[in-house]
């Protein structure tokens, strides 16, 4: 099955400042690579997803970029806020069935 | 509605206890799931059924047992817990058609086993 690494598991910046997360995967077949982010005692939440007919999408200030060939994808925060501190998690699975599978998730802490 | 609703929000069982976890929406979805969450950790997945019928068992204890009943119920039927099943069990619906999409979490049902 699919195997979805992830880095850092812990990420510290200065309010304003831009954080990026970076996941791998292992199964070539994989073509949905979803972020979610999870705040304390609460529900994951998508916060954006990419299919692998791109490269690259952007939502306001969170984009994702997806290197098919290296298996590499990554989540951009630009202008952190404090309230963007959660876990977020990255996933991966393939688009003929239903089996998606979780980074070990980052801890993105944001001081004011 | 977008919601995928859990009961109970928390439960506390013996080891010998028979419970059972509930999960609803109302979305039209054909994918439901169940994820365990430890602390710290990601979610776990556990079961998937697609269009009512169990697609996805990732080897998972016979003390957990799945039930889909229709496609807009999910159960988890809990019996003979270890005290290293107590987590945060999450419930999903995905649209299910036509390929991988968004999964909605249930809020969760927090397990403690005794």
């Amino acid at each position: 099955g699919e195997n979805v690494e992830q880095h850092p598991s812990t990420l510290s910046v200065q309010e304003g400042d831009s954080a990026v997360i970076k996941c791998t995967y292992s199964d070539s077949a994989s073509n949905y690579f979803p972020w979610y982010k999870q705040e304390l005692g609460k529900r994951p939440q998508l916060i954006i997803d990419i299919r692998s007919n791109v490269g690259e999408k952007k939502d306001q200030r969170i984009a994702v970029t997806l290197n098919k060939t290296a298996k590499h994808f990554s989540l951009h925060i630009t202008e952190t806020q404090p309230e963007d501190s959660a876990v977020y998690f990255c996933a991966a699975s393939v688009n003929n069935n239903n089996d998606m599978r979780f980074g070990a998730g980052t801890r993105l802490t944001v001081k004011p | 509605d977008t919601e995928v609703t859990q009961t109970p929000k928390h439960l506390v069982m013996g080891m010998t206890n028979k419970k059972s976890l509930k999960c609803e929406q109302h979305m039209g979805h054909r994918a439901m799931y169940w994820y365990k969450q430890k602390a710290k950790k990601p979610p776990e997945l556990m079961f998937v059924y697609s269009y009512e019928k169990l697609s996805i068992n990732e080897s998972v204890p016979s003390r957990f047992s799945p039930e889909c009943p229709n496609s807009s119920l999910l159960n988890l039927h809990l019996h003979a817990l270890q005290p290293e099943d107590s987590a945060l069990y999450l419930c999903a619906s995905s649209p299910g058609a036509g390929g991988a999409g968004e999964l909605f979490f249930g809020e969760g049902s927090r397990l403690t086993v005794l």
